[in-house]
């Protein structure tokens, strides 16, 4: 089954504590990227991957890193949180070799920051 | 440069009702696009995609959109409402990559919340 796990899906933290929230995905796409979603504003985009190795900033980066050592996994990773990062966090893959390929998104993590 | 307007943040329908939640896009090329639906406390799931192929497209529980070139617009209807249909939906516009819209190619609505009453 085509599947994107995001973990954790929900997470209570304290300002400044380093988390990592896990993106993985079983279908070999190339794409992987990860938005936030507050009420009012949709879905942003912080950071994309066209491929292994390729990161890009999208509309929201700041406060975010990312990393994608292999094709499968895409982590976001807040070094140091704070209460305007509390969102809803989803991450999505895609074959973008044609721009009618279906988006996949995980279930969403709900980051609460402290 | 690509856009994505969802001309309703909130659109309130009876159970039983038609149901209308509409899309205009602006693209310099060619765009596929997608209805995608989020539950409470879900993920977004794909309800239907236009991919040049047949105008008037049909999705997952009774949904379907018809793509407008002329007008520009990817409007979603449901002939009759349910109450299981109450959700966010989101309308996104896709071109190929590094071809506007960001390197990605994928630009989103900001969404239009579906109230049901009973």
């Amino acid at each position: 089954e085509a599947q994107v796990t995001q973990n954790p899906r929900y997470l209570i933290t304290v300002t400044g504590k380093k988390l990592t929230v896990t993106c993985s995905q079983n279908m070999n796409h190339e794409y992987m990227s990860w938005y936030r979603q507050d009420p009012g504003l949709g879905l942003r985009q912080i950071y994309y991957s066209m491929n292994v190795e390729v990161t890009d900033k999208g509309d929201v980066p700041e406060g975010y890193k990312v990393s994608r050592k292999e094709k499968r996994n895409f982590p976001l990773i807040l070094e140091s949180p704070s209460p305007n990062q509390t969102s809803l966090y989803f991450c999505a893959s895609r074959d973008w070799t044609d721009s009618g390929n279906t988006i996949y998104f995980g279930e969403g993590s709900w980051l609460t920051v402290v | 440069a690509q856009s994505v307007t969802q001309l309703d943040s909130h659109v309130s329908v009876s159970e039983g009702t038609p149901v209308l939640l509409r899309c205009n896009y602006s693209s310099s090329y060619s765009p596929s696009l997608f209805w995608y639906v989020q539950h409470p406390n879900k993920g977004l799931q794909l309800l239907l995609k236009y991919t040049s192929a047949a105008t008037l497209v049909k999705g997952i529980n009774g949904f379907e959109a018809e793509f407008k070139k002329s007008e520009t617009s990817f409007h979603l209807t449901k002939p009759s409402a349910h109450m299981s249909d109450a959700a966010e939906y989101f309308c996104v516009v896709s071109v190929g990559a590094y071809s506007g819209g960001g390197a990605d190619g994928l630009t989103f609505g900001k969404g239009t919340h579906l109230i049901i009453q009973p």
